[in-house]
């Protein structure tokens, strides 16, 4: 099983939708959780952190489910500029955060 | 602020050439890392530093070398380059490797080796 894994979907809705993204990771030890956005041929860009008790940030929603080793992001009412990558990040032991590959959304009018 | 400041944005090296990605980061973050990122590929860390003077391997270090001789720069050198370097590399930095402190990026350097 890889560290950190991900759907590379695309996700294709259409604006106003609500879409959410999970991302599995393999080592019960890893401590922290972080969602980032990146644009095509850009930089990733922290987008947020993954608490235990979950948050929210405008129209995003990030959970965090340890006994079933996945964390979540939910995104509502889509907007178009909501397309991008999404990439989950997780830390362990060595606190260096391991990358998942991304999940593609494609927000369409 | 700058941030995360990488140069060149753009690289075409011939096989066998060598090159150095600079970056330069102006918040004061002793943990630095270089990334590259592969079409459809995750993040692979290169290597990473925890501070002036000290340097770390990472997933993917063969054919790379770094150093750190200051808090702000971190290049990163690529010897005797091969097709196989062909990607963008990601610098970035960040305040603590603990708690919920996410990465700054640099804008990546892609690298074209023919």
């Amino acid at each position: 099983r890889k560290e950190v894994e991900q759907d590379p979907g695309p996700f294709n809705v259409p604006e106003g939708a609500t879409v959410a993204f999970n991302c599995t990771y393999s080592n019960s030890a890893s401590q922290s959780f972080f969602w980032y956005r990146q644009d095509c041929r850009k930089e990733p860009k922290l987008l947020m952190s993954v608490y235990s008790s979950g948050n929210e940030d405008g129209r995003f929603t990030a959970q965090l489910n340890r006994a079933s080793q996945y964390i979540s992001l939910l995104i509502r009412d889509s907007k178009l500029s909501d397309s991008a990558t999404y990439l989950c990040a997780v830390s362990g032991g060595s606190y260096i955060p391991t990358f998942g590959r991304g999940t593609s959304l494609i927000v369409h009018p | 602020n700058a941030g995360v400041t990488q140069t060149p944005k753009f690289r075409i090296l011939k096989i066998g050439q060598s090159m150095t990605l600079q970056c330069t980061q102006d918040m004061n973050h002793n943990y630095m890392y270089w990334y590259r990122q592969d079409p459809g590929m995750g993040l692979k860390l290169i290597y990473y530093s925890v501070g002036a003077g000290i340097t770390d391997k990472g997933e993917v270090p063969n054919g790379y070398n770094v150093s750190r001789s200051t808090t702000e720069d971190f290049p990163l050198r690529l010897e005797l380059a091969a097709p196989s370097q062909t990607s963008v590399y990601f610098c970035a930095s960040s305040y603590s490797t603990q708690g919920n402190y996410g990465y700054t990026f640099g804008s990546g350097t892609r690298l074209t080796v023919v």
